[in-house]
């Protein structure tokens, strides 16, 4: 089982609507928890990160976590054509463990159309 | 300001020839990790060095990878005999230290082996 799981997509929706992104994850370890974007042959952007259960908003852009369930979730409003990439979401144990590794999804390609 | 560096940023080698990948960090930041994106695998950690010491090298693969990260210079991934398996994408992140959450990463170098 990996340790985290992310439907590959693809996922088109059309401009301006709200999108959902989501990941499962099976390490009870994770403390941290990230979203990165990433646009075609190219490396991938930090969006945000959330430690433990939670909501956090940065402008568009809402990240879930509930730890519970062990599941991850990402929202987009008002998608635009620049949204288009592979989203993928990480899990990362407390620093306190000596490594900082972060454990990938496989990602999820969105296509926003105009 | 420049942003995490990645040269090459493409590499054809034959098999059996050796490849040498190098990252140099963002400035200020002493924390170096090395992940391999193959197609439709997502992104898998494979090694974590500081300064002229590997800290976590545990998704390194047992044989013909190597990594340093010296005092002076960029951090260097070295594979040995490289395989037709090895060709991927290999990204560098850097951070500033545990504590930070944000792992930058650069624009990866693109390996072909023929």
């Amino acid at each position: 089982q990996k340790e985290v799981e992310q439907d590959p997509g693809p996922l088109s929706v059309p401009e301006g609507a709200i999108v959902s992104l989501n990941c499962t994850y099976s390490n009870s370890a994770f403390q941290y928890f990230m979203w990165y974007r990433q646009y075609s042959r190219k490396g991938p952007e930090l969006l945000m990160y959330t430690y433990s259960s939670g909501n956090k908003e940065d402008g568009r852009f809402t990240a879930q976590v509930d730890k519970s369930s062990k599941y991850i979730s990402l929202f987009i409003r008002d998608s635009q054509p620049s949204d288009s990439a592979t989203y993928l979401c990480a899990g990362r144990m407390n620093y306190g463990g000596a490594t900082n590794k972060l454990i990938f999804g496989t990602g999820t390609l969105l296509a926003v159309q105009p | 300001n420049a942003g995490v560096m990645q040269n090459p940023r493409h590499l054809v080698r034959r098999r059996g020839q050796e490849a040498r990948l190098r990252c140099s960090p963002m400035k200020g930041h002493s924390h170096v990790y090395w992940y391999r994106q193959l197609p439709e695998e997502g992104l898998k950690f494979m090694v974590y060095l500081q300064k002229e010491n590997i800290i976590d090298e545990s998704g390194m693969p047992k044989e013909r990878f190597s990594a340093e990260f010296p005092k002076e210079g960029p951090s260097i991934l070295r594979i040995q005999q490289v395989v037709r398996g090895d060709s991927a994408a290999y990204f560098c992140a850097s951070s500033p230290g545990l504590a930070f959450n944000e792992q930058f990463f650069g624009p990866g170098t693109r390996l072909t082996v023929l």
